[in-house]
């Protein structure tokens, strides 16, 4: 079992949806929790960072953890055309342990908005 | 500013040659790190530098040979790389080991 899952869709939806990705973690001493954005072709592009549970809102963008259940989600509000890309959840332990600092990526969601 | 440069953006090399790739920050982070992502796969974590040192070694093949010259440099010195070799290299940056990771745009190396 990998220790984060994400379903790699792809998922295409019409501009204007509002789009749902997630991913689940098995490992309680994961503690942060990311997601990237990443076109083709170019590196990863930070969204949202969060360690707690509960919501995140910058923009369009809401990041949700839910700790007790090991889920965390991203939604996107009025969904663009420019947010086809791939998505990218990632996790970072805590303190201590030989992966201190390393950061765990999901698979990624390919994600095409469609006008 | 949160920009991470790499140098260069793309690189082609034969099997026998030597290559460096180069990547640089200059938000005062301590922690950089190297990764190695091949298409529609998520990037693999290759090395870990804190405070100039190298903390995190994924069991990488003796032919990638990092090096952290100072607290601004990170560069990944290739030697008879194989075929399979070919990916994009990312390089990121943060303040510390739990802090959020800053991407640079890869170096697209193809190994003929």
């Amino acid at each position: 079992q990998k220790e984060v899952e994400q379903d790699p869709g792809p998922l295409s939806v019409p501009e204007g949806a509002i789009v749902s990705l997630n991913c689940t973690y098995s490992n309680s001493a994961f503690q942060y929790f990311m997601w990237y954005r990443q076109y083709s072709r170019k590196g990863p592009e930070l969204l949202m960072y969060t360690y707690s549970s509960g919501n995140k809102e910058d923009g369009r963008f809401t990041a949700q953890v839910d700790k007790s259940s090991k889920y965390i989600s991203l939604f996107i509000r009025d969904s663009q055309p420019s947010d086809s890309a791939t998505y990218l959840c990632a996790i970072i332990r805590g303190a201590g342990g030989t992966s201190y600092g390393k950061l765990t990526f999901g698979q990624g969601t390919i994600l095409t908005v469609h006008p | 500013d949160t920009e991470v440069t790499q140098t260069p953006k793309h690189l082609v090399m034969g099997m026998t040659n030597k290559k460096s790739l180069k990547c640089e920050q200059h938000m005062g982070h301590r922690a950089m790190y190297w990764y190695k992502q091949k298409a529609k796969k998520p990037p693999e974590l290759m090395f870990v530098y804190s405070y100039e040192k190298l903390s995190i070694n994924e069991s990488v093949p003796s032919r990638f040979s990092p090096e952290c010259p100072n607290s601004s440099l990170l560069n990944l010195h290739l030697h008879a790389l194989q075929p399979e070799d070919s990916a994009l290299y990312l390089c990121a940056s943060s303040l510390g080991l739990q802090e959020t990771q800053y991407f640079g745009p890869g170096t697209r190396l193809l190994v003929l």
